[in-house]
């Protein structure tokens, strides 16, 4: 069975601090690994990585995947309060295409 | 990317009513998905809604108490039947579009209040 685990559970921060968030999977036919943001109630996509050791970057924000390791982190630099959110990452693998498989999450908390 | 809408946004229900949620893409769509959040939790996958036949679901969900809908490529419906305060969650659609490989964009969400 796919596994996703997301290591810290919660993290409480201080605006300008940089935080590494981590997801390390079991999986049989990988395929991809999603990162997520979740405000309120829909998550919003934030980066799909397939290739090991190729970042992904979007402002502040940016992700690598070790498929060796089975592991991916999520760095967040010059952090602000808007970045106060959970953080899903999610797996695509298996025998069923399209279906992901979620971790627990990570709650992360800015103070001003 | 797509616009997806929900609705209700919002629902407060009693005890054994059931109640049914729309999610509307305006985009092309290869797949879509219904999730469940209970609270404090992750996103556990309801079913997959498949157009015009019936929903591959889960294990640990059935049709007879989450029946789906997909009439067309764009529209599906999920209901909560013969509800109990263990079903109050937020319910989330998601899509995959069309070219989009894996990725899942989501729905604004219904949270689900019963008493």
């Amino acid at each position: 069975e796919d596994k996703v685990v997301q290591s810290p559970l919660s993290l409480v921060v201080h605006e300008g601090d940089t935080v590494t968030l981590n997801c390390s999977y079991e999986v049989t036919n990988f395929r991809s690994l999603l990162w997520y943001k979740q405000e309120k109630k829909a998550p919003t996509f934030l980066f799909m990585l397939t290739s090991s050791g190729i970042e992904k970057k979007s402002g502040r924000l940016s992700s690598i995947l070790d498929k060796k390791e089975l592991f991916s982190i999520l760095n967040i630099t010059a952090t602000q309060t808007g970045d106060s959110a959970i953080y899903l990452c999610a797996l695509g693998g298996g025998t069923s295409y399209g279906k992901l498989t979620f971790g627990q999450g990570t709650i992360l908390t800015v103070h001003p | 990317s797509a616009v997806i809408s929900q609705k209700p946004s919002r629902d407060i229900c009693q005890r054994g009513t059931s109640l049914t949620i729309q999610c509307q893409v305006d985009s092309q769509v290869t797949m879509m998905f219904w999730y469940r959040q209970q609270p404090g939790q992750s996103l556990t996958l309801i079913a997959t809604a498949n157009q015009g036949s019936e929903a591959t679901y889960e294990s640990g969900f059935v049709i007879d108490k989450f029946p789906i809908s997909r009439p067309n490529l764009t529209f599906s419906t999920l209901t909560v039947s013969n509800m109990s305060p263990e079903d109050s969650s937020i319910y989330l659609c998601s899509v995959v579009l069309a070219g989009g490989l894996e990725t899942q964009y989501f729905g604004p969400g219904t949270r689900l209040l019963v008493l």
